[in-house]
């Protein structure tokens, strides 16, 4: 099993829609969670931490599973600028803090 | 917010040159730097940790002694590819983090090609 999963898409939405995606992982002693999206040919930005209580800006709400080992992210209202690869980062636990990408998942948004 | 740049941002080269990439944390001083190399359509794929004043820790498979790192300062750290092959073409990029469970932030990337 890989470290960090994702589904690749890619997810083909209209605007407006709500978009949700998941990403697993394995190591149970992983302690930090992060989403980040990144544009073609551009370098990975981040858009949210991912904290136990779940949490949210704006339009994006992240989520925290421990017991299933998976975070989510979804999007509402989507808009034609949220096409990108949204990438799960999850750091390696018992004491590394080394992290780890998910291979990403393409979301596009279409008029 | 915390700024990374990274120089070259392209790059063109012969293949057996070696060739030099600089990433710096602009405002903020970085404990840790990655690097990452990304095949298109691929994910990123992480090569090496770098601490400031320590040697670098390779993912396995990475060869050390083609991938140099060199972490002089809590705000540089370079990647020198070493007799680039035109296997090595790539898009490297690198992130600096302050703390252990900080965000990372990362550079625009440089884009290597060996002819």
């Amino acid at each position: 099993r890989k470290e960090v999963e994702q589904d690749p898409g890619p997810f083909n939405v209209p605007e407006g829609a709500t978009v949700a995606f998941n990403c697993t992982y394995s190591n149970s002693a992983s302690q930090s969670f992060f989403w980040y999206r990144q544009d073609c040919r551009k370098e990975p930005k981040l858009l949210m931490s991912v904290y136990s209580s779940g949490n949210e800006d704006g339009r994006f709400t992240a989520q925290l599973n421990r017991a299933s080992q998976y975070i989510s992210l979804l999007i509402r209202d989507s808009k034609l600028s949220d096409s990108a690869t949204y990438l799960c980062v999850v750091n390696r636990g018992g004491g590394s803090y080394i992290p780890t990408f998910g291979r990403g998942t393409s979301l596009i948004v279409h008029p | 917010g915390a700024v990374v740049s990274q120089h070259p941002s392209r790059v063109i080269c012969k293949s057996g040159t070696s060739v030099k990439i600089e990433c710096r944390s602009l405002d903020f001083q970085a404990t840790t730097m990655f690097w990452y190399r990304q095949f298109p359509k691929k994910s990123l794929m992480l090569m090496a940790t770098s601490n400031e004043g320590s040697k670098a820790t390779y993912e396995q498979g990475v060869e050390k002694d083609k991938f140099l790192i060199n972490h002089a300062s809590l705000t540089l750290s370079t990647l020198t590819v070493t007799s680039a092959h035109p296997e090595d073409s790539s898009f490297y990029i690198c992130s600096a983090r302050v703390g252990l469970e900080e965000t990372q932030y990362f550079g625009p990337g440089t884009r290597l090609l060996v002819l």
